[in-house]
């Protein structure tokens, strides 16, 4: 079974400018849960998908938004991009909101 | 809101010493996941827990729901250079609308 995956792997932007990234879960999988994760610093939930419905959502502002499609494939989508916003983005699937969740390689994300 | 309290921040070893970490929670837990991270990489599962008092072993990695329902301990037995990486511990309680609440991490460096 192919594991979780993430497009683009690497990604350099402008300060103001826009970005999506994408995750395919595991076939089967049902939650997608996004994740941001800076040098040196732990997973800050941004927030989680089931079945095309935010379920839970992270403390993070407005720019930063997602969506997921009825196959399951999710994106995330961050506008007017800051140089804080340069991280390791995680997306992780699990069956159901309540089980293990597995992870993508992530999306590397440099603002300039 | 929930906190998870892992330690210790990071543990300098040499190989073939055991290695132990916990994390404590602040409210009780139904689910305990232990992950370890490469660098550049995703996190990946490495051991589940689901009952208080379960113990579970992966290999040289023996992790612990604890009684309490609050905290959890993963060891490490004869480390090797390839344990090097930070470890995560994550779970979910009670209120937590199945959201995964993580630990800060533990970093493992063999020592020269």
């Amino acid at each position: 079974k192919a594991g979780v995956t993430q497009t683009p792997r690497y990604l350099i932007k402008t300060r103001g400018q826009q970005v999506t990234l994408s995750c395919s879960p595991i076939s089967g999988h049902r939650s997608v849960s996004w994740y941001q994760q800076t040098p040196g610093q732990g997973l800050q939930f941004l927030f989680e998908y089931f079945s095309e419905t935010q379920r839970n959502k992270g403390n993070f502002p407005g720019r930063f938004s997602g969506r997921q499609f009825s196959n399951s494939r999710s994106e995330m989508n961050v506008s007017t991009l800051e140089l804080g916003d340069s991280a390791l983005y995680l997306c992780a699937s699990s069956v159901s909101s309540y089980n293990e969740q597995f992870f993508g390689p992530g999306t590397r994300l440099t603002v300039l | 809101g929930q906190q998870l309290n892992q330690s210790p921040q990071s543990m300098f070893i040499q190989e073939g010493e055991d290695v132990s970490m916990n994390c404590t929670s602040s409210s009780i837990f139904n689910t305990w996941l232990w992950y370890k991270q490469d660098p550049g990489e995703g996190p990946v599962l490495l051991i589940a827990l689901y009952k208080a008092g379960e113990l579970t072993s992966n290999g040289r990695l023996t992790a612990q729901f604890g009684i309490t329902r609050k905290d959890s301990f993963l060891n490490i037995s004869a480390s090797i250079p390839s344990d090097v990486g930070i470890y995560f511990c994550a779970g979910q309680g009670e209120d937590s609308n199945y959201q995964l609440i993580w630990g800060a991490g533990t970093k493992l460096i063999i020592k020269p």
